[in-house]
């Protein structure tokens, strides 16, 4: 498709599980973002990757997140342990290669993780 | 600490009027801005954006304003249709991280 592809679209687990969520960007987009929104609030910086290179990850919480993105396409967020302070949506960016600092950013749908 | 401030949840128009959402910032390292609308079920999208070198930025029906000494922007639609009905974030930037409102969901009354 032409645009940015989360998978799963709903997750439901239990606490203490492990969860991957999959983020496919749209193809030539260097830069790769995952956010994370609460119900009722905005988007919150997670973490931030040019190309394979993770350049920041101050936004993530606690050392049971991670992320990757090997070969500077697909990217996974990993939460493991999850709690049920992680429900929330988790949506992935990408953006293309602009001038100077208009980066413009577009979404997925997200991808809706309930703990248990 | 909330970085960007929508201080209105929600806001009601008359089709054909003026819808004019408003953004408040406490960062002065902001130097680009953005706003997003989102429908439901679906990710957020890009609208339009303005440089803090600019003042004003007018895409058809839609300007946003930035006031840096205030550091306050404001989205206008103009006129208001049905469809323009959905969640609108702001948004700043500073070097590659992008923060967010926490949006107005505006509603155009036919």
């Amino acid at each position: 498709g032409a645009g940015v592809s989360q998978s799963p679209r709903y997750k439901v687990t239990k606490r203490g599980q492990d969860v991957a969520l999959r983020c496919d960007p749209i193809s030539g987009h260097v830069s790769l973002y995952w956010y994370r929104q609460a119900l009722g609030q905005g988007p919150e910086f997670l973490t931030y990757f040019n190309y394979e290179a993770q350049q920041d990850k101050s936004g993530l919480p606690n050392d049971r997140f991670s992320a990757e993105r090997p070969e500077g396409s697909i990217s996974t967020l990993t939460i493991q342990r999850t709690e049920q302070r992680d429900s929330a949506m988790y949506r992935c960016a990408s953006s293309p290669p602009s001038p100077g600092n208009e980066e413009k950013l577009f979404f997925g749908s997200g991808t809706q993780l309930s703990v248990l | 600490d909330q970085q960007v401030k929508q201080n209105s949840p929600s806001l009601s128009v008359q089709e054909g009027r003026i819808s004019i959402l408003n953004c408040d910032y406490t960062n002065s390292m902001f130097d680009y801005f953005l706003w997003y609308k989102k429908y439901p079920a679906e990710g957020p999208t890009f609208l339009i954006s303005i440089s803090s070198i600019k003042d004003k930025n007018e895409d058809g029906r839609f300007t946003v304003f930035l006031n840096k000494s205030a550091k306050h922007l404001s989205l206008h639609i103009v006129p208001s249709q049905p469809g323009d009905s959905a969640v609108y974030f702001c948004a700043a930037s500073a070097g590659n991280q992008f923060y967010f409102g926490t949006g107005t969901s505006l509603t155009v009354i036919p």
